[in-house]
């Protein structure tokens, strides 16, 4: 069974600051990988989805790295700013069906 | 397109009543999922449809819940004899074709059972 795990739970910066969020899975049999922003109480927007056979995708300020092998990926976030404050969720589909396995979320603030 | 949408988005109800929730993908997506997510914890999978066929449940899709996609476009999701451990927000996501396709979520419904 898939498992994903997040570090760290929560994560408090000040603007300006590069950050990394780090996502592990245990099975690294997977299709790929999406990245997903949360606002409290609202739905998941999508950030990034890298393809198994990628090592990384970039979108702006965002950066998403890949290690099949090693089951993890990490977020980097260049140059924070206080409307980057949200839960961010790294998600894995390792099955034909797409059903997403989630970790727990990083909570991260950003101060001004 | 108008993206994914679900209605109600909030909805409270007492102990013991049904509740309907339902969920619009976006267009010609073929691929409809539901996760329920409680506070502080990522969502989980409830359950997924190709076009109008339900593929696959989850262990947490008691016999309390019931799902359809009756023509292969909007899809219903009931909770019958509601619990309070029912309480959660409720995801749908819609994607296109293969497994390698991003999945795109909705607003979500949040559930309070009293």
């Amino acid at each position: 069974k898939q498992e994903v795990t997040q570090i760290p739970a929560a994560l408090s910066v000040p603007e300006g600051e590069n950050l990394v969020l780090n996502c592990s899975f245990t099975d690294s049999a997977i299709y790929n990988l999406q990245w997903f922003r949360q606002d409290p109480g609202k739905g998941l927007t999508s950030l990034l989805l890298i393809q198994s056979s990628q090592r990384e995708q970039t979108s702006g300020r965002l950066n998403a790295s890949l290690d099949k092998s090693s089951g993890r990926s990490t977020l980097y976030i260049a140059a924070s700013q206080p409307g980057d404050s949200a839960t961010y969720l790294c998600a894995v589909n390792n099955n034909a069906g797409n059903m997403l396995t989630f970790g727990g979320g990083t909570r991260l603030m950003v101060k001004p | 397109d108008t993206g994914v949408s679900q209605d109600p988005r909030h909805k409270i109800t007492k102990r013991g009543q049904n509740v309907t929730f339902r969920c619009d993908p976006i267009s010609e997506h073929n691929r409809l999922y539901w996760y329920r997510q409680t506070l502080g914890q990522g969502p989980e999978f409830l359950t997924y449809f190709q076009n109008e066929a339900q593929l696959e449940k989850s262990r947490l899709l008691s016999d309390r819940f019931s799902a359809e996609r009756p023509k292969g476009s909007f899809s219903t999701l009931e909770i019958q004899r509601t619990e309070q451990g029912d309480s959660a927000m409720y995801l749908c996501a819609s994607s296109w074709g293969t497994p390698y396709n991003e999945q795109f979520f909705g607003p979500g419904t949040r559930l309070t059972v009293l």
